[in-house]
């Protein structure tokens, strides 16, 4: 079955420069989610999108920007970039409520994205 | 804002043996979904086991099943016949009602050590 895909699975920047992740929900999925774990640490929800819009706003720095486009995929633009920024991305989807197994979010493999 | 939390950083447990992971939430909504996530060393996050609070009867999955407790707001995930490949960071989390872009929220995880 197609999982979530999310491009690229490593990323290294410096200190200050702009950094892109991708994602590619499942087929039919129609909702994008966007963690982040630190070393260590639980996934903490950045944003998410349904239907294009954004739908929820988590602790995402404003240094931070999101969308998702008209065939579903999504992208995390992050500027600026900080040592602190280095961590796990992980990008999940789902689908509406209604189906057998709706209300399930399933996450990609992640991007790992390390600042030096 | 809802809360989740695991109060066990790490567990471990002989290989064949039954081991239970606790996790306590808390919300004032009366329908959600529950989760338990399993995140190896390759850090995938790999769904384990997924409850709805409106259905008594307790979700398994093979060896993995759930004790939830709606009024103590408990979840806890026992796995039997336990096997090496379940060691693995394993995260509980929860969801809102079903409207679009619900987010996930996660305790801080139990690692599981599954001793030969």
């Amino acid at each position: 079955a197609a999982g979530v895909i999310q491009s690229p699975r490593h990323l290294i920047k410096e200190k200050r420069e702009t950094a892109t992740l991708k994602c590619y929900p499942i087929p039919r999925h129609d909702t994008v989610y966007w963690y982040q774990q630190g070393p260590g640490q639980d996934p903490q929800f950045l944003i998410s999108f349904y239907e294009k819009m954004q739908s929820d706003k988590g602790s995402i720095p404003d240094r931070f920007s999101a969308q998702q486009f008209s065939d579903y995929h999504s992208e995390l633009n992050m500027s600026s970039l900080e040592l602190g920024d280095s961590a796990l991305y992980f990008c999940a989807s789902t689908f509406p409520s209604g189906m057998s197994s709706g209300n399930t979010i399933y996450f990609g493999e992640g991007s790992w994205l390390t600042v030096v | 804002a809802q809360t989740v939390t695991q109060s066990q950083p790490e567990m471990s447990v002989q290989e064949a043996e039954t081991v239970t992971l606790s996790c306590t939430y808390d919300t004032s909504e009366s329908n959600y979904y529950l989760f338990w996530y399993k995140q190896p060393p390759s850090r995938q996050m790999i769904l384990v086991i997924r409850q709805e609070a409106y259905k008594q009867q307790n979700a398994t999955e093979n060896r993995f099943s759930v004790n939830f407790q709606k009024a103590a707001k408990s979840f806890s995930l026992k796995i039997s016949d336990s096997q090496l490949g379940d060691t693995a960071m394993y995260f509980c989390a929860f969801m809102n009602p079903p409207t679009s872009g619900s987010r996930l929220t996660f305790g801080e995880g139990t690692q599981l050590t599954v001793n030969p």
